[in-house]
């Protein structure tokens, strides 16, 4: 059974610091990565994708995929209190019909 | 900026009873999704529907559930007999090919 992990948190940062969220997935055939932010009650909000090994950035935003160890990153630089959500990673294997695997999502807060 | 929007937003139903949740994917979008979140659970996919036809679906997704394009621009899940479980959140999304997703506002199913 496909599998992608996440540490609950809440993870507490300071306003200005950076948030580093991680994610593991266990289908070593998974193609491409996403983040998505889900505020409470509402519906998941594309952040980021990566495909490649490797690094990259958008903005405030870096994400971070190494295949080889079956993880992925994601790094808020300069946090904001707008910021404090959860974070969900997202794998896709693309020969299973496109469908999204999500991880349980990372709670973020960030304190003024 | 396009977007995937949902109807309604809140549906009440009773056990049993039949419920048509709708979704307007994003215009040129060509693949569309259901997915549901149970209260403070993981975002689970249900279905994934391509060129007319159901290209995935997973275990959740039994009988009881049906997709359906009827036209040009809507596409709609029917759960045939609602049982308590079903309450859920909703939520559809649509690509343009097998890349990243984008997720309409999401409608709160209540099943009483």
């Amino acid at each position: 059974q496909k599998e992608v992990e996440q540490n609950s948190g809440p993870l507490s940062v300071p306003e200005g610091a950076i948030a580093s969220l991680n994610c593991t997935y266990s289908d070593r055939v998974s193609q491409s990565f996403f983040w998505y932010r889900q505020y409470s009650g509402k519906s998941p909000e594309l952040i980021m994708s990566i495909y490649s090994n490797g690094d990259k950035e958008d903005g405030r935003f870096t994400a971070q995929l190494n295949k080889a160890s079956q993880y992925v990153s994601l790094l808020i630089r300069d946090s904001q209190p707008s910021d404090s959500a959860t974070y969900l990673c997202a794998v896709n294997t693309r020969n299973a019909g496109n469908m999204l695997t999500f991880g349980g999502g990372t709670r973020l807060m960030v304190k003024p | 900026e396009p977007e995937v929007t949902q109807t309604p937003s809140h549906q009440v139903t009773q056990m049993g009873q039949e419920v048509i949740l709708r979704c307007v994917p994003i215009s040129n979008h060509l693949y569309f999704y259901w997915y549901r979140q149970i209260l403070g659970q993981k975002v689970e996919f249900l279905v994934s529907f391509y060129n007319n036809e159901i290209s995935e679906k997973s275990e959740i997704f039994d009988d009881q559930f049906s997709v359906e394009r009827p036209d040009g621009s809507n596409f709609t899940l029917k759960i045939r007999s609602t049982k308590l479980e079903d309450s859920a959140m909703y939520f559809c999304a649509s690509s343009y090919l097998t890349d990243t997703q984008y997720f309409g506002p999401g409608t709160r199913l209540t099943v009483l």
